[in-house]
């Protein structure tokens, strides 16, 4: 099926450690975008990409990096793993209307 | 004041009961977006709107450019129609990012 594909769904990690969070997309969108999803605080970006080679910072880029080497793929890195990146991660694709992954929900301990 | 203000932040209806979430935005827009999320569940956009109005099944979403105000509207309402939705602008100016709602949770009994 068409879409938006996260991997992995659930992950918990110690603080200190790093993982990436991988983000795939069949549409052939060119924008790509990864966001931090907490109660009480709504959607918030942490990184976009508006095309393959580039990316940029959103409102939380702090502690997270992101890679866009194939036009299909976002990849969110967390190099160095805080209690604070407690979270659910979406990834989101977009041509007009946008698409949406299932979400990682990541508990750093 | 938050750019974009959704009403009323929780909504508690009978099933049947017919549904209207409000939407407004402080800033020049080239589209707005309602997503839905159900609980624990991932989010699915169900309106793109420059102007006028759309339907998709039970749903209707209104949007008037001018007062900078979009409805989302649930006609003959369902328990399954439970979930947060979102309302969400891409500012006209800048890079095509989203600003988001706080979004509204809404909860249809049987």
């Amino acid at each position: 099926n068409a879409g938006v594909t996260q991997t992995p769904k659930f992950r918990v990690l110690k603080t200190g450690q790093s993982m990436t969070l991988l983000c795939a997309q069949d549409m052939n969108h060119e924008y790509m975008y990864w966001y931090r999803q907490d109660p009480g605080m709504g959607l918030r970006l942490i990184h976009y990409s508006v095309g393959e080679g580039t990316t940029a910072k959103g409102e939380v880029p702090d502690g997270y990096n992101v890679s866009r080497l194939k036009k299909q793929n976002f990849l969110l890195g967390l190099e160095s793993a805080a209690p604070s990146q407690t979270s659910v991660y979406f990834c989101a694709s977009s041509q007009g209307r946008y698409t949406f992954g299932s979400g990682t929900r990541l508990t750093v301990v | 004041k938050n750019e974009v203000e959704q009403s009323p932040q929780n909504l508690t209806a009978q099933e049947g009961e017919f549904i209207t979430i409000n939407c407004s935005y402080s800033v020049g827009i080239s589209a707005l977006h309602w997503l839905q999320q159900h609980p624990g569940g991932g989010i699915v956009s169900l309106f793109m709107l420059s102007s006028g109005k759309k339907k998709h099944g039970r749903l209707i979403a209104t949007i008037n450019i001018q007062e900078k105000h979009s409805s989302l509207h649930i006609t003959a309402s369902h328990p399954r129609d439970s979930a947060v939705y979102i309302c969400a602008v891409r500012v006209s100016q800048g890079a095509q990012k989203l600003v988001f709602g706080q979004g509204t949770r809404l909860t249809i009994n049987p």
